[in-house]
């Protein structure tokens, strides 16, 4: 069985600092991974995704990614991070028949 | 961009009540999703469905669930005899052949059980 721990429920930091937001997964087969950004009272938005290739992904909004399989983790990471990027983050693993299974999520907070 | 569409944004209901709610993917997609998300939880895969028919479903998905896609557009969730528990965000989602694995997500229906 696949599944996805968020190591942080809550993440606060200053504008323009550096955020790191940490996911592990464990997973018997080949995986895909994800990470959804939801903002307030909105639906999940792709930030990125791990298929294959690089290990390091980038994304969406200044975000990047780096796949560690020995470590099996998917740490999403941003050198500055705005205001704007108040949300919460979701990291992702696909399952079988393609159904995606969620962290609990990662609440940034971004302070000026 | 196109994009998922979900109505309502917001349904009420009582409890014990049946309840639609509608999805209209992206048109070339053609694997179709629901998701669930109870209030300061995760989101919990529902149930997958592909060539009309279900391909996967969670334990959540029980009895008084089910999904159709009436026509060639739309996509609805059905739950028969609605539950308090039953309350939460639910979100549709779509995928295109050959990408199953990304997912395109609706801005979800927040489902209310009084």
């Amino acid at each position: 069985a696949q599944s996805v721990t968020q190591l942080d429920s809550q993440v606060p930091v200053f504008e323009e600092a550096p955020v790191e937001l940490r996911c592990n997964y464990s997973s018997s087969v080949s995986v895909y991974l994800f990470w959804y950004v939801q903002y307030p009272n909105q639906g999940l938005q792709l930030l990125l995704k791990y298929l294959s290739g690089s290990t390091l992904v980038k994304g969406i909004n200044g975000f990047e990614a780096e796949f560690n399989k020995s470590q099996t983790s998917f740490h999403l990471r941003k050198p500055s991070v705005h205001i704007s990027d108040t949300a919460e983050y979701f990291c992702a693993v696909s399952g079988g028949y393609n159904k995606l299974i969620f962290g609990a999520g990662t609440r940034l907070a971004v302070h000026p | 961009e196109p994009e998922v569409t979900q109505t309502p944004s917001h349904q009420v209901t009582q409890m014990g009540q049946e309840v639609i709610l509608r999805c209209v993917p992206i048109s070339n997609h053609l694997y179709f999703y629901w998701y669930r998300q109870i209030l300061g939880q995760k989101v919990e895969f529902l149930v997958s469905f592909y060539n009309n028919e279900i391909s996967e479903k969670s334990e959540i998905f029980d009895d008084q669930f089910s999904v159709e896609r009436p026509d060639g557009s739309n996509f609805t969730l059905k739950i028969r005899s609605t539950k308090l528990e039953d309350s939460a965000m639910y979100f549709c989602a779509s995928s295109v052949q050959g990408r199953e694995n990304e997912q395109f997500f609706g801005p979800g229906t927040r489902l209310t059980v009084l």
